[in-house]
């Protein structure tokens, strides 16, 4: 099974509306890590937010906020007031347990914003 | 601030050719990764080293090897190249700590003909 899922290979938004990238999960570790990273068409990994397991209020990063629904394996990405800037895949990742642990990725989704 | 530094960007090879990546770091990051990226597939784990003289196998290691002789610097060699290798390839290094993100160099893409 897939420890990361990202169920959207694309998404269309107009500039300056919100858009909700998915992102489920799969863990039995209590403590894990999740992760959302930027790569746009010049190729670099940019990193947008993290959210840790036992955190209790939902990560946001400017613009970026995650929205974490623990019960249901959740950890979606939310972008407010698209910008053309914001055409790029995104990846969500996960990291379980704590010290030596890998991170993990999901197949991303390519978000492209229109003036 | 160079962070980490892959070398060469780009590559070509023809197959059954060897050639080895390299990437450093210069944020003293105990851990190193090394991905390959293609299309539809995300990013999948080939090696990974938690510190200087140790490396691991991820996701797909078979027919990679790495190296971590220095703390700064992880290896990737490809000794005998397949086509299947055609791929970019991203490292990564990271401190200790489960929050910790990955930072990642700008990548190597590799064609094998």
């Amino acid at each position: 099974a897939q420890k990361i899922t990202q169920t959207q290979p694309g998404m269309f938004v107009q500039e300056k509306e919100a858009v909700t990238l998915d992102c489920t999960y799969d863990t039995s570790d209590p403590s894990y890590g999740l992760f959302w990273y930027k790569q746009p068409s010049s190729g670099e990994m940019i990193f947008l937010i993290y959210q840790g397991s036992y955190d209790q209020q939902n990560a946001t990063e400017g613009r970026y906020s995650l929205n974490f629904q623990k019960a249901r394996k959740s950890a979606n990405l939310v972008i407010s007031a698209s910008q053309l800037g914001d055409s790029a895949m995104y990846f969500c990742a996960m990291r379980e347990g704590r010290g030596y642990s890998t991170l993990t990725f999901g197949k991303g989704t390519m978000l492209l914003v229109s003036p | 601030n160079a962070g980490v530094t892959q070398t060469p960007k780009f590559r070509v090879l023809k197959t059954g050719q060897s050639m080895t990546l390299l990437c450093a770091q210069d944020m003293n990051h105990e851990y190193m990764y090394w991905y390959r990226q293609d299309p539809g597939m995300g990013l999948r784990l080939i090696h990974y080293s938690v510190g200087e003289g140790t490396t691991a196998k991820g996701e797909v290691p078979d027919g990679y090897n790495v190296s971590r002789l220095k703390k700064q610097n992880f290896l990737l060699g490809l000794e005998s190249a397949a086509p299947s290798q055609t791929s970019v390839y991203f490292c990564a290094s990271t401190e200790r700590g489960s929050y910790s993100p990955l930072h990642f160099g700008n990548g190597t893409r590799l064609t094998v003909t």
